[in-house]
């Protein structure tokens, strides 16, 4: 199986901050890296897919880059709404794994 | 727009087995530009794929290596659902399982999900 890693595990900021999370595969995955939100009691959502394009309705505040291990999500402007966890996830071959989350609270 | 409503028991007994339903309206369970998978999530597993369905020409099943002798992902295609069957299940089975929609193009990603459900094993 591919091993996914994140950090940091969880980080604080403030609104209008910018904030990176990076991903790193236990292998290379080119660019078969998603990346999702997930706020308590709630689904995750999908963001960010194929490493850096943007899912339709999201805000583009976030981008993502990277390729082949190792990965990066950013938030260019910390909103109120984006205090969340956040996964990524390689879809190269099943089992499609998942990283352990970075949690985003407010400082 | 895709929409998932899952169903299914919030409380199954060591030993039995497992069946969550998650019903497909805005797509069809048959459709070749996707895939229906399971996946779990818990505090000492966090997030789990446990496995898929999708159909091109003909039904094709992946299961995650973990769960692979317990796991069944059967498609309804009178109904337009899928389900998960997973059985002996113990206490480490506990957690909540989502369905999802995994779009199948040039790359793979789950796009809508269902609400969740909180699976609870214990006697």
């Amino acid at each position: 199986d591919i091993q996914m890693t994140q950090s940091p595990s969880s980080l604080s900021a403030s609104v209008g901050d910018r904030v990176t999370i990076t991903c790193r595969a236990s292998q290379s995955i080119s660019s078969y890296l998603n990346w999702y939100q997930q706020k308590p009691g709630k689904a995750p959502k999908l963001l960010i897919y194929a490493a850096s394009s943007l899912q339709s309705g999201v805000p583009s505040r976030f981008s993502g880059s990277g390729s082949g291990t190792d990965f990066t999500l950013t938030i260019s402007s910390l909103q109120p709404e984006d205090f969340a966890t956040y996964y990524c996830q390689q879809s190269y071959g099943a089992p499609f794994t998942f990283g352990p989350g970075t949690k985003v609270d407010i400082k | 727009q895709v929409q998932l409503q899952q169903s299914g028991p919030g409380l199954v007994k060591p030993s039995q087995t497992l069946s969550l339903t998650c019903a497909i309206s805005g797509d069809s369970v048959s459709s070749n530009s996707a895939a229906w998978n399971w996946i779990r999530q818990s505090p000492s597993r966090g997030l789990e794929w446990l496995g898929r369905t999708y159909y091109k020409s003909e039904w094709y099943h992946d299961y995650a290596v973990s769960v692979q002798s317990r796991i069944t992902i059967n498609p309804d295609t009178s109904k337009n659902q899928f389900s998960l069957h997973l059985n002996s299940v113990t206490p480490e089975d506990t957690a909540i399982y989502y369905c999802a929609r995994e779009e199948l193009g040039i790359t793979y990603y789950l796009d809508y999900w269902g609400q969740g459900t909180l699976v609870t094993v214990s006697s």
